[in-house]
């Protein structure tokens, strides 16, 4: 059984580009949550969101970032107009519905050039 | 809101010396707590957990007890090893979560020297 899949594990973007990144969450795990850790600080939470539905985005940037967990395929975090700011290891989790423990993807470090 | 305060770091040991990362937390309810290990260059992997008050979790020679009273969930190990080197976070889940959604403390780096 593959853990969480996350690709690509390195990014790298131009100011203004777009960046779009990828999370494949175990078998039989419906629910996914992206977390964002800045240099040297801890993970900070962005979105969840099970098959179709944005479940909580409270931590999600008001501009530029949008999430989505389509019936089929990977869950995405689309970053437009990429800042030098934005640069960041993204993680991805995901857990059963009725799981107490999330696991975690390897992430996704974007660097912003 | 819900906040974790872990001990800054780096903690650095020599092998065989006794581990303590602190970790502190405020919530409302019951939330459930949790110690993740994060090696170079790696994702975040689950160390141990306390669903209760009381609680002691433990893995690979680490324990952590859930401590209501203090609100406290202090990681502990007996004798640490080089491969032990790492950044520890402490989180915790929310009793009012639909999901987990997990609220992290800022990370502990250990480095242990042989």
């Amino acid at each position: 059984n593959a853990g969480v899949m996350q690709n690509p594990r390195h990014l790298v973007r131009r100011r203004g580009q777009e960046a779009r990144l990828r999370c494949s969450p175990m078998k039989g795990h419906s629910h996914v949550y992206w977390y964002r850790q800045l240099p040297e600080e801890g993970l900070k939470f962005m979105v969840y969101l099970q098959k179709e539905n944005i479940i909580d985005e409270s931590g999600m940037p008001k501009e530029r970032f949008s999430a989505e967990f389509p019936k089929e395929g990977p869950s995405i975090l689309r970053i437009q107009q990429v800042v030098r700011g934005d640069s960041a290891a993204y993680f991805c989790a995901s857990s059963s519905w009725t799981g107490t423990e999330a696991f975690f993807g390897q992430g996704t470090r974007l660097t912003v050039v | 809101g819900d906040s974790v305060t872990q001990m800054e770091g780096p903690v650095t040991l020599s092998e065989e010396a006794f581990l303590t990362i602190n970790c502190t937390y405020t919530a409302t309810g019951y939330p459930s707590l949790f110690w993740y290990v994060q090696y170079p260059g790696e994702g975040l992997q689950l160390l141990l957990k306390a669903t209760k008050a009381d609680d002691k979790g433990s893995n690979k020679g680490f324990e952590a007890t859930y401590r209501k009273e203090t609100t406290s969930f202090h990681l502990e190990k007996g004798s640490v090893q080089v491969s032990d080197s790492a950044v520890y976070f402490c989180a915790l889940s929310a009793e009012a979560n639909a999901g987990n959604m997990l609220t992290f403390g800022g990370g502990t780096r250990l480095m242990v020297k042989p």
